[in-house]
């Protein structure tokens, strides 16, 4: 079954701290990937995708993510967290297939907390 | 440029009866989405309109369900009867070319409209 599972449902992290927020898929082909994030009171935004080609992207706030085929994996990445990115973030998959590239399967979400 | 606008933003009924839930997508996008996050689970999909047309509904729950989108712009979403496990918050996201493909555009999504059974 396809499915996408984000092991952390909470990580509490300090200002200026590293973070790796982990994501593992189960799909039948590699499909495109995306990490969400979702501020408190907004809608959700996309933090980055990839589609092919290089497998560390670069993202929107500083983040990126890399994809690695052998571990069916894409992990989301900040050198250096700043408070505002609080927030809950989502790691999702979609397909190849044209006109179904929007059905995405998501995970759970990892909630984010920033110490000062 | 406005975003996706979702209402009510929340929503309280009691079991049995009917909500309409309205997203309003950005401007000239063909492509609407509803997703659903039940209370700690993950997001899901339910279905997707290509202008009026449903082009995929296989994650609707059931047949209280009923999406609309007339004449292509906004959509709605009325839950008839309610029943308690229909809580949780829909959200709506829209794009201008299909899906999420290359060369086509993100998926921009709404603040979400919470729904709370009773």
């Amino acid at each position: 079954a396809q499915s996408v599972t984000q092991p952390d449902i909470h990580i509490t992290v300090s200002e200026g701290a590293s973070l790796e927020l982990r994501c593992n898929y189960s799909y039948g082909a590699t499909p495109y990937l995306f990490w969400y994030v979702q501020s408190p009171g907004q809608g959700l935004q996309l933090l980055l995708k990839y589609f092919s080609g290089d497998t560390l992207v670069q993202g929107i706030k500083g983040f990126e993510a890399e994809f690695k085929r052998s571990q069916s994996s894409f992990n989301l990445r900040k050198p250096s967290v700043h408070w505002s990115d609080a927030a809950e973030y989502f790691c999702a998959v979609g397909a190849k297939i044209y006109n179904q590239g929007g059905k995405l399967i998501f995970g759970q979400g990892t909630e984010l907390s920033v110490k000062p | 440029e406005a975003g996706v606008t979702q209402f009510p933003s929340h929503s309280v009924i009691e079991k049995g009866q009917t909500v309409t839930l309205r997203c309003d997508p950005i401007s000239g996008h063909d492509n609407l989405y509803w997703y659903r996050r039940v209370m700690g689970k993950e997001i899901k999909f339910l279905l997707h309109f290509v202008k009026e047309s449903k082009q995929d509904e296989s994650g609707m729950p059931n047949n209280r369900f009923l999406a609309e989108r007339t004449g292509g712009t906004y959509s709605t979403l009325k839950v008839q009867p309610a029943e308690l496990e229909d809580s949780g918050v829909y959200f709506c996201a829209s794009s201008q070319a299909p899906g999420q493909g290359i060369g086509a555009g993100e998926l921009f999504f709404g603040e979400g409209s919470r729904l709370t059974v009773l």
